[in-house]
């Protein structure tokens, strides 16, 4: 089992549309849960970061932890034809370990 | 504040030959971490520098190596290319002022033919 389950879709959504990106992780080590975008040919750009569970708002984002279900949520809410790019969620178990575990990425197409 | 830069952009090698990656932190980042990205594993941690000291090592073979200099400033190597080696490998610098957000460059896409 991978440590950070991720579905690598494609998800295609209209704009406008909510969209819910989800992955599991299995290690109860981690704290730290990040969500990164990717867009074609770039390097991941970091969007979301929070620690421990809970929810985190910032703009259309709102990212989520369950950590008693080892759960990660971002969410998108009014989707733009801009947010088209692959998501990544990643964990880190924090301390003097900055090794990031990351899933595989989820490629978002949100159609105009 | 300037990113994270990585020189170069673009590599093509042929297999047996080595390979060095250069990667310039943000200004006053201390952490360095690289990680190769494919289509098949995703992104993979390769390692991480803290003070021009390995802190921290993937499960990667020997072939790749890396270091870090004084003024933070990381180069990684990889020796003996194998045509599996063909990846984005991107560089990644942290603050270490304890939110540990790591900031990522732009990649160095390498294709080993």
């Amino acid at each position: 089992q991978k440590e950070v389950e991720q579905d690598p879709g494609p998800l295609s959504v209209p704009e406008g549309a909510i969209v819910s990106l989800n992955c599991t992780y299995s290690n109860s080590a981690f704290q730290y849960f990040m969500w990164y975008r990717q867009y074609s040919r770039k390097g991941p750009e970091l969007l979301m970061y929070t620690y421990s569970s809970g929810n985190k708002e910032d703009g259309r984002f709102t990212a989520q932890v369950d950590k008693s279900s080892k759960y990660i949520s971002l969410f998108i809410r009014d989707s733009q034809p801009s947010d088209s790019a692959t998501y990544l969620c990643a964990t880190q178990s924090g301390g003097s370990n900055y090794k990031l575990t990351f899933g595989k990425g989820t490629l978002l197409t949100v159609n105009p | 504040k300037a990113g994270v830069t990585q020189t170069p952009r673009y590599l093509i090698k042929t297999r047996g030959q080595q390979v060095t990656l250069s990667c310039s932190p943000i200004s006053g980042h201390r952490s360095v971490s690289w990680y190769q990205q494919t289509p098949g594993q995703g992104l993979q941690f390769l390692f991480e520098y803290f003070s021009e000291t390995q802190r921290n090592k993937g499960n990667f073979p020997g072939r790749f190596s890396g270091r870090q200099f004084s003024n933070s400033r990381s180069e990684m190597n990889v020796s003996t290319l194998e045509l599996g080696d063909s990846a984005l490998y991107l560089c990644a610098s942290s603050s270490t002022d304890g939110t540990d957000t790591q900031y990522f460059g732009p990649g160095t896409r390498l294709t080993v033919l």
